[in-house]
């Protein structure tokens, strides 16, 4: 069974860009979140969608968005890229269950110059 | 969503258990405890979860004190592979509350 695959595995990226981060979750998972990582403020939660909406949002600004295709695969954008936004960028997939574990990608690494 | 405490770092002897402490002192009833660990530049894997009862699966145990107000995981024998970053999450079960809160973590360094 194929893992959670995130795709660009790097990327750099200078301020005023966007960009846009692709996940495609493990088969038959319809849920998809997604975290920013960074040293000083370790693994924060950003969103997550479920069957296509987003079911839960975390504390970041409108700069961060994301959307969930009919396929389950989700992407998240960022627009106006700041020195901050630089981090890895981890996506997670699970059945959607109350219970369910989460299984990460690898991540996306970013870099804002 | 209920907060944990856990120790910053701790080392373990390579062949003995590795106890790794968690304080969730605000859990509520319906929300589980979730241990992840994070190896260096890895996304997290999931190690164990539960809800009141002690648990154990091929990777770790998992005890969960009678208050809920704690909890301990132990990895039976470490190896320097469980060298890595392991999270205690508390999470509810009631619909909507899906997003995971990620601590600082413990630091379980291996030692030879």
């Amino acid at each position: 069974k194929a893992g959670v695959t995130q795709t660009p595995r790097y990327l750099i990226k200078t301020r005023g860009q966007q960009v846009t981060l692709s996940c495609s979750p493990i088969s038959g998972h319809r849920s998809v979140s997604w975290y920013q990582q960074t040293p000083g403020q370790g693994l924060q939660f950003l969103f997550e969608y479920f069957s296509e909406t987003q079911r839960n949002k975390g504390n970041f600004p409108g700069r961060f968005s994301g959307r969930q295709f009919s396929n389950s695969r989700s992407e998240m954008n960022v627009s106006t890229l700041e020195l901050g936004d630089s981090a890895l960028y981890l996506c997670a997939s699970s059945n959607g269950d109350h219970t369910g574990e989460l299984f990460f990608g690898e991540g996306s690494r970013l870099t804002v110059l | 969503d209920a907060k944990t405490t856990q120790p910053t770092s701790m080392d373990c002897a390579e062949g003995r258990a590795a106890n790794l402490p968690c304080n969730h002192s605000t859990i509520s009833g319906n929300e589980y405890v979730y241990w992840y660990r994070q190896i260096h530049s890895q996304g997290p894997q999931y190690i164990i979860h539960g809800l009141k009862n002690n648990e154990t699966n091929e990777m770790a145990s998992l005890i969960i004190t009678e208050d809920r107000k704690s909890s301990t995981l132990i990895l039976p024998h470490a190896t320097l592979r469980d060298t890595a970053v392991y999270y205690c999450i508390v999470r509810g079960s009631t619909s909507g509350t899906y997003k995971y809160i990620f601590g600082t973590g413990t630091r379980l360094k291996v030692l030879a």
